[in-house]
């Protein structure tokens, strides 16, 4: 499979709990993208990385979320203390250059009860 | 003012018909123009980029108006499988990262 993958597809977590999103993306692909849409609308940028670096951050971005790209390669994103609010789909997407476009992973559902 | 706007429809055709989308953006120094379709709780896919010439992709076709900061798509000859949102993309003003709009939705019907 040469597409992005995430993990999980979905998680459901009591409100006050941590949850941790994985997602690794085409391997050739130095720039990674994590997003987050909610029911109509579309997706809203949190963070992006270039290799490990992580190059910007959305003001979306709360102390509540850290993301992480270790070596250059598949990427964490964390929530702490999740909130309601956090519900959504978590989209991770990575590409060579933006010129091109991005490949979206199938995305990780969040729901918080 | 929203970066990149989009009428969030529904818009509702008939099989056949032609429908046309327009968006507008708010970045003067974007270089890069995509548009997107979303299936109903799937993740986006590249459907086209748009180029300053306009570009034609079987009965999609999409145009740049840079001096009006808006973006459209024609559908022509619409089917079914056409209902979809379908996603206004325009990179900011760094190039790093794209920005979406919030959507079109169409509904073809038989």
């Amino acid at each position: 499979d040469t597409g992005v993958s995430q993990d999980p597809r979905h998680k459901i977590t009591k409100r006050g709990q941590n949850v941790t999103f994985r997602c690794d993306p085409i391997s050739e692909h130095n720039r990674l993208y994590w997003y987050r849409q909610t029911l109509g609308q579309g997706p809203e940028f949190l963070t992006y990385f270039q290799n490990e670096a992580q190059l910007e951050k959305s003001r979306l971005l709360s102390d509540r979320f850290s993301a992480e790209r270790p070596k250059g390669s598949f990427s964490t994103l964390e929530i702490q203390r999740t909130e309601q609010g956090d519900s959504a789909m978590y989209l991770c997407a990575s590409s060579l250059t933006v010129f091109y476009g991005y490949t979206f992973g199938s995305g990780t559902r969040l729901t918080v009860v | 003012r929203k970066e990149v706007e989009q009428d969030p429809g529904p818009f509702n055709v008939p099989e056949g018909a032609t429908v046309a989308f327009n968006c507008t953006y708010s970045n003067s120094a974007s270089q890069s123009f995509f548009w997107y379709r979303q299936d109903c709780r799937k993740e986006p896919k590249l459907l086209m980029s748009v180029y300053s010439s306009g570009n034609e992709d079987g009965r999609f076709t999409a145009q740049l108006n840079r001096a009006s900061q808006y973006i459209s798509l024609l559908i022509r000859d619409s089917k079914l499988s056409d209902s979809a949102t379908y996603l206004c993309v325009v990179n900011d003003n760094a190039g790093n990262m794209l920005t979406f709009g919030g959507g079109t939705r169409l509904m073809v019907k038989p």
